[in-house]
Formats: C-alpha cells, sequence, structure tokens
C-alpha cells in the first residue's frame, strides 16, 4: 500500500529558482491538500483541492500554484523560490464523506531549503 | 474562520504517568476533531478523532474529549510509553467548501517520556 507519495524528500534551491514538489495517492481520495511545516506553528493550508479540475487556496497560498488534472497528483509549484519558503510540506489526501470530517492521510514530506 | 489553540507546547512526563493535552477552537459549527501523532522524520498519522455528536470516544490508552459549550477538547494518554515520544498535533475544520473540511492544525505540542 503506497498511500501518499511525495518526491523529492529533501531539495535544496537557490533564491529565485522554480520547482515542482510532486504528490502521488492511489487511495482513489476526491479530496488533497498542501500543507507546510514551521517549528512552532503547526500545519498550515497552502492549496487544496476537492476534484480533478478544481483547486482553491488555503491559509498561505502566495508563491505556490497548484493544478489537479487528475484524482491521483496534485503537483505543487514554487514559482520563484524565496528563503522564507524554507519549510517542510506536506501533502495529504482523504476522502468524502457527505461534508462531515474524515481522517486525512500524509505523505512523508518534502524538506526544502531556499539559500 | 477557525483559529486553533493548542497547550502546551511541550510536555515531559515519567514513563506510567499520564499526560494531557488540550485545544480550543474558535467556530461553533466545528463538528470533526482529530489527533494526530508526528514521529521524527514522518508525516502525521491520525491517532484518534470526535464527532459533535459525542463527549468522549477512547482507544485503549487513549482517549479524547469535547467540550462544545466551552469549545475545547482533549487528548488524555495513560500509562505513557517510551513510544509516546512524539509532537501530537489537534485540529477543527474550518467550515465547509463543497463538503470538504479545511483543516486547522495547532501548533503542536512536544511529548517526551521518560523512562
Amino acid at each position: 500500500n503506497a498511500g501518499v507519495t511525495q518526491t523529492p524528500k529533501f531539495q535544496v534551491l537557490k533564491t529565485g529558482q522554480s520547482m515542482t514538489l510532486q504528490c502521488a495517492q492511489d487511495m482513489n481520495h476526491e479530496y488533497m491538500s498542501w500543507y507546510r511545516q514551521d517549528p512552532g506553528m503547526g500545519l498550515r493550508l497552502i492549496h487544496y483541492s476537492v476534484g480533478a479540475g478544481i483547486t482553491d487556496q488555503g491559509e498561505v497560498p502566495n508563491g505556490y500554484n497548484v493544478s489537479r488534472s487528475t484524482t491521483e497528483d496534485f503537483p505543487l509549484r514554487l514559482l520563484s523560490a524565496a528563503p522564507s519558503q524554507t519549510s517542510v510540506y506536506f501533502c495529504a489526501s482523504s476522502y468524502s464523506r457527505g461534508g462531515a470530517g474524515t481522517e486525512a492521510f500524509f505523505g512523508q514530506g518534502t524538506r526544502l531549503t531556499v539559500v | 474562520g477557525e483559529n486553533v489553540e493548542q497547550h502546551p507546547s511541550t510536555l515531559s512526563v515519567q514513563e506510567g504517568d499520564s499526560a494531557v493535552i488540550k485545544c480550543t477552537y474558535s467556530d461553533s459549527a466545528s463538528n470533526y476533531f482529530p489527533w494526530y501523532k508526528q514521529e521524527l522524520g514522518k508525516g502525521p498519522q491520525l491517532i484518534i478523532d470526535i464527532r459533535s455528536n459525542v463527549g468522549e470516544k477512547k482507544d485503549q490508552r487513549i482517549a479524547v474529549t469535547l467540550n462544545k459549550t466551552a469549545k475545547h477538547f482533549s487528548l488524555h494518554i495513560t500509562e505513557t510509553q517510551p513510544e509516546d515520544s512524539a509532537v501530537y498535533f489537534c485540529a477543527a475544520p474550518r467550515g465547509f467548501s463543497g463538503g470538504y473540511n479545511k483543516l486547522i492544525f495547532g501548533a503542536g505540542t512536544r511529548l517526551a517520556v521518560h523512562p
């Protein structure tokens, strides 16, 4: 059972570079989301998707883009990396339950450093 | 929007003692309250959750209590063991957009269980 798979696990970028963090899930979940984790600040929602072709902004969307062309994949793009984007990024997926909350399954994370 | 506060930020206990972590939330419409455990180098994993139609839920050594009037919920771990050492996060949904629970996380509690 692969669950939620994130690649790469580690990445170092120079300021101004762009890159895409990959996320794939094999559980046929409708909902997918991206969080960043910074010390003392918990997990903050960047972007989320309620299904293929539908995305929306979370708490901290600036500097990031997402798209959802398939149910399985939800890549996160950094347009022009900044040191403030140094963080650990987590992708999560969950299933629909008619409006009620359901368990979110997290990937192992991508540790990104911007120098 | 939803705001979740979590206390304490760190907690140190002796093996066999109990540990309690508390969270408060702001949105009275929230109806789903999960707790996640994050071990070093891994993504968060759901350990227990509670819905607003019950006041308490138990699963072996862990339990969660919910007080909707006061808008707070707590995680209780009894007979703590060294393997309980981890960072624990509470979460609450920021309303529902098309049925999706946008989870807002607390800042986390680092629990250390000493042998």
